[in-house]
């Protein structure tokens, strides 16, 4: 089962926008995990945030945590069309991966 | 340093069939997970090998089985193909015991089956 849901589910944007998407979870988490994919491709890590931070930033990225409201978002600050991918949260360790249903966005040069 | 590899990368069956995936994790890297994505879905946890051992599993039939080498290496077995088990099969490795709390992906190998 998915963990949780995604949204939006898609989003079209200029190249230069900035693109915000949220994800909520179901259970309680010892950290939040956002990924990229390509073209149905294999996932590529971004960024982890632990259950004790409410922001983190890498690069053009950042990602908030709201554990109360089982929530998170990643905002991608001057999008460019190689932004243009899948982005799903995910939950989970070592053990055991859990995503979300992501969200397809598409950056237009 | 090579990452998770995987191979074939596209694979045609038809129903009834039996199919071997296989995967390479990356260097340093003991255990490994493999996940089935449908079309247009998140990835869903089929299971996980650490030691040759299945340690867990999601909510898949008991026609999904794996297998892991010695060399750390790991096949998914699936028999008796459904037309719905076309998706994306993607393999992912770590080191176990939560050293590092993300998991490395593999390109996928997608599947159709007929």
């Amino acid at each position: 089962s998915q963990q949780g849901e995604e949204d939006p589910q898609a989003l079209s944007i200029q190249e230069g926008e900035n693109a915000t998407m949220n994800c909520s979870y179901k259970t309680s988490i010892n950290n939040l995990q956002w990924y990229r994919q390509n073209s149905g491709r294999g996932l590529v890590h971004l960024i982890l945030i632990r259950s004790n931070e409410r922001e983190k930033h890498s690069g053009r990225l950042r990602v908030t945590l709201d554990t109360s409201k089982k929530s998170s978002s990643l905002l991608i600050t001057a999008s460019r069309a190689a932004d243009t991918a899948s982005y799903f949260c995910a939950t989970g360790g070592y053990q055991k991966v859990t995503f979300g249903t992501g969200t397809k966005l598409q950056v237009i040069p | 340093d090579a990452g998770v590899t995987q191979s074939p990368t596209h694979l045609i069956k038809t129903r009834g069939q039996q199919v071997t995936l296989r995967c390479s994790p990356k260097s340093g890297h003991d255990t490994v997970s493999w996940y089935q994505q449908a079309l247009g879905q998140g990835p869903q946890f089929i299971f996980q090998y650490y030691e040759e051992e299945e340690r867990q599993r999601g909510n898949f039939p008991d026609r999904f089985s794996g297998h892991q080498f010695p060399n750390y290496s790991s096949e998914l077995n699936v028999n008796a193909l459904l037309l719905g088990d076309s998706a994306l099969y993607l393999c992912a490795s770590t080191p176990w015991g939560g050293a590092q709390e993300t998991q490395y992906f593999g390109p996928g190998t997608r599947l159709l089956v007929l």
